[in-house]
């Protein structure tokens, strides 16, 4: 089991582009949920999917982030445009239908953009 | 609604110390809670479920629903355990995950 794959691991961009968040989850994961990491405001939920259907955005910042799950082994988070304070760790987790293994979080996305 | 506070912020201890880190909720109903652990610059690991009353790595966790907590605890802290600590609990509807806003640990040699 490779566990819950990221991509990129990091990624640096300037200001106004568009920038797209890359996640596998694990086989079998029936949830899957896209989180903010900055030293300021924490870990922050920002969208999560069930059976690939968006069940929760109301933590997306603005328009300018979309997030989709075209089947069930892969989602993309997409910024566009992208700004300096969007700076931050994007982490992708999965949870299968059972709630006792709690979730599985992948490495992260390093985003700075410049 | 369910609510996860760690009070802390920051805990530093000297190595060979006790440590408790604390996590308090709020919820109607039976609880489900959980310590997750984040090393330098990595991903969220789950480090204890209260269900399976586990010790990892000398941790331990009790649920006391009398005072609503659920208390990270190890009798002899070590460098390596300098790491994020987060505290969390399903919701009511149990498809989601409230976390609190974490602890950062410093073990000091």
């Amino acid at each position: 089991d490779a566990g819950v794959i990221q991509s990129p691991r990091h990624e640096v961009t300037e200001m106004g582009q568009e920038v797209t968040l890359r996640c596998k989850p694990i086989s079998g994961h029936d949830y899957l949920f896209w989180y903010r990491q900055t030293m300021m405001r924490g870990l922050e939920l920002l969208i999560y999917f069930n059976n690939n259907v968006p069940i929760d955005d109301s933590g997306m910042p603005e328009d300018r982030f979309s997030a989709k799950m075209p089947n069930a082994s892969f989602s993309t988070l997409k910024i566009q445009p992208s700004e300096p304070r969007d700076s931050a760790v994007y982490f992708c987790a999965s949870r299968p239908p059972g709630r006792a293994q709690g979730y599985t979080f992948g490495s992260g996305t390093r985003l700075t953009v410049v | 609604a369910q609510r996860v506070t760690q009070p802390e912020k920051l805990l530093s201890v000297f190595k060979g110390a006790p440590v408790e880190l604390k996590c308090n909720y709020s919820y109607s109903g039976s609880p489900e809670l959980f310590w997750y652990v984040q090393y330098s610059r990595q991903r969220l690991q789950l480090l204890l479920r209260h269900i399976s009353r586990e010790s990892i790595k000398g941790f331990t966790a009790d649920l006391n629903k009398g005072e609503t907590s659920f208390h990270l605890k190890k009798p002899f802290a070590q460098e390596e355990d300098s790491a994020m600590y987060y505290c969390a609990l399903f919701n009511n509807a149990g498809n989601m995950l409230t976390f609190g806003g974490g602890t950062r640990l410093m073990v000091k040699p």
